[in-house]
């Protein structure tokens, strides 16, 4: 079956470093792949996505994803994080088969002051 | 341009009740999808309903059902409430020829005691 696997359940990372949030992702076809976050209580925004066009998505807030083919990998990454960036984030497939798309359980992202 | 709206935000009832939950999505989106997410983990896909029938439906028992109108709001309804149904529901709209960007609500909070 489809999966998609985000290889960490939570990540900590001070203000001012980077930020990698790793996605794996099964897809029989030439994926289309998404991240999107979920602040504390409030409804899930999309952050970015990946449709085969440029394999170096960027997205909103600074964040940016690299496609990997090769590696069936979307990981995420931001240079610089940020307090605000404290969040839930998701890394999303669109099944190959039908409408669906197929969530990653979740990365918690902290930040350290 | 109000977003992805969601009634009610909380919901509270008692095992065996019937519920009903509603959406209205973004304005020029005419595809509603409903997922459920239990604490902790990512959403689960219920059913996507386009141009008033439901063209996709996840992997739910036929206690979920669900309705969209002609200006494309949309409700959820779960029957016979089982304790296990308490999580957010989220209400997600897309348009036509972007059915994989999806907008979400804030979710509707359902707890069954």
């Amino acid at each position: 079956a489809q999966s998609v696997t985000q290889l960490d359940s939570h990540v900590s990372v001070s203000e001012g470093t980077p930020v990698l949030l790793r996605c794996n992702y099964s897809s029989s076809y030439s994926p289309s792949l998404f991240w999107y976050v979920q602040h504390p209580n409030k409804g899930l925004q999309l952050l970015l996505k990946y449709t085969s066009a440029a394999t170096l998505v960027k997205g909103i807030n600074g964040f940016e994803a690299e496609f990997k083919k090769s590696e069936t990998s979307f990981h995420l990454t931001k240079p610089s994080a940020h307090m605000s960036d404290a969040a839930e984030y998701f890394c999303v497939v669109r099944a190959d088969s039908n409408y669906q798309l197929i969530w990653g359980a979740g990365t918690k992202l902290i930040i350290k002051p | 341009d109000a977003g992805v709206t969601q009634s009610p935000t909380h919901l509270i009832k008692t095992r065996g009740q019937q519920v009903t939950l509603r959406c209205s999505p973004k304005s020029g989106h005419d595809t509603v999808s409903w997922y459920q997410q239990a604490l902790g983990q990512g959403p689960q896909f219920i059913f996507q309903y386009y141009e008033e029938e439901e063209r996709q439906r996840g992997n739910f028992p036929d206690r979920f059902s669900g309705h969209q109108f002609p200006n494309y709001s949309s409700e959820l309804n779960v029957n016979a409430l089982l304790l296990g149904d308490s999580a957010l529901y989220l209400c997600a709209s897309s348009p036509r020829l972007a059915i994989y960007e999806q907008y979400f609500g804030p979710g509707t909070r359902l707890t069954v005691t």
